[in-house]
Parts: C-alpha cells; sequence; structure tokens
C-alpha cells in the first residue's frame, strides 16, 4: 500500500456544525502532516505529528483540532468554522527526514 | 526562514515543445528538494525527489536537477503533451519535518 486515504472527499458544513476529516496511510510512516490549500496557492502547513506526538502547529485557530490515534491514524476536528475556512485540506505523510512527502487526494470542505 | 519561488508563474505551449520550469530557494541546507503535480481540486502527485548529495533525477519524459549551492532547481519535460497540463509545485525540505513550497507554475499544453 503505498497511498495516503482522506475521506470525506467533499464536505460541506454550517458554521455550528461538528465534523471530522479522517486520513489513513499503512505505509510505516512516522510523521504525518495536515496542509490548507485556498484556490490557486500552494498548501499551507497546519499541524505536524511525529511518532504520534503533536510536533508542529503552526498557529493554528483552535476550531481545529487534530488528533492521532495511532501511527496510522490522523484526523482533523472541526467546530464552529467561518466561511473563510472553506478549502482543501490535504494530509501527508513521510518516513524519515531524508525521505520525500505521499499526499492525500485531499478533501474539500465548503462551510455555509 | 526558507523562501522558494517558481517561474514563470504560468505557461502555455503548443503540443510538442521541451519546457524547463524553475524552482529556487534561499537556504541551502536542504534535505531534499521534491517536485508534485497537482490537477485542479486534487492532491499532490509526486513527480521526482531529489536527494541533497544528488543532481539531478530522471523519470520517463521528465528530469530534475540540482544545484544546492546555487539554490536552484529545474524540472525539464521532453515532448510536452496536452496530459501534462497542470500546476508543478516545487518543494524544499530543511530540518525539523518542515516542506516549504514554492508558488507553483500553471502549465497549459495546447493540442
Amino acid at each position: 500500500d503505498t497511498e495516503v486515504t482522506q475521506t470525506p472527499k467533499h464536505l460541506v458544513m454550517g458554521m455550528t456544525n461538528k465534523k471530522s476529516l479522517k486520513c489513513e496511510q499503512h505505509m510505516g510512516h512516522r510523521a504525518m502532516y495536515w496542509y490548507k490549500q485556498k484556490a490557486k496557492k500552494p498548501p499551507e502547513l497546519m499541524f505536524v505529528y511525529s511518532y504520534e506526538k503533536l510536533s508542529i502547529n503552526e498557529s493554528v485557530p483552535s476550531r481545529f483540532s487534530p488528533e492521532c490515534p495511532n501511527s496510522s491514524l490522523l484526523n482533523l476536528h472541526l467546530h464552529a468554522l467561518q466561511p473563510e475556512d472553506s478549502a482543501l485540506y490535504l494530509c501527508a505523510s513521510s518516513l524519515g527526514q531524508t525521505d520525500g512527502y505521499t499526499f492525500g487526494s485531499g478533501t474539500r470542505l465548503t462551510v455555509v | 526562514k526558507q523562501e522558494v519561488t517558481q517561474i514563470p508563474a504560468a505557461l502555455s505551449v503548443p503540443e510538442g515543445e521541451n519546457l524547463v520550469l524553475n524552482c529556487s530557494f534561499t537556504d541551502s541546507a536542504i534535505y531534499n528538494l521534491q517536485w508534485f503535480r497537482q490537477d485542479p481540486g486534487k492532491g499532490l502527485t509526486s513527480l521526482l525527489l531529489i536527494q541533497s548529495s544528488q543532481r539531478e533525477q530522471t523519470s520517463g519524459r521528465l528530469n530534475a536537477s540540482l544545484d544546492k549551492s546555487s539554490g536552484r532547481s529545474t524540472l525539464y519535460i521532453a515532448a510536452s503533451q496536452p496530459g501534462d497540463s497542470a500546476t508543478y509545485l516545487c518543494a524544499v525540505r530543511n530540518a525539523g519535518n518542515m516542506l516549504t513550497f514554492g508558488g507553483g507554475t500553471r502549465l497549459m499544453v495546447k493540442p
């Protein structure tokens, strides 16, 4: 298995909803990442988990809450989002510091 | 802080042309550099990964070079095809699990 799988592919949520994005990989990678990408912009780093521990939080608002239940799974819990949070959310993983990143196909999130 | 720049921002060419996409970075203390392809609304597909000790990597019609000392990389696409139309992103990896992206080059190959 050489993929990062993200679900759902599309999500529409209201500003008072709570939802979660899921990311899964079975490549034995020990670092997992969440990125946010707005239209025609490069991905922006949100969070980094290394060996299931949060190692980097790029000053992301608390309405985004990451969770890493095990080495294969990464969640992003969403609550009280704003319309400007609408974006493509990408998950990625990597094995070691000299290895490349593998990205998932993303979740297209629309906040209404 | 690492900064990555890609030139040109957009490129439109007729089918069959050979192309060069450019990427430059400010901090040469990198672990590796990775070129990605992104189709509209989709995720990132890794094309080539060049380690800091390497000078180039090849995959099919794609060739990427790296000159770490000058902070430059190029992606060469031979005999371009309409299916190559996409955004191409360059990303460099520094210490601390940080991947820094360039702004991308939007490529359109016309039949």
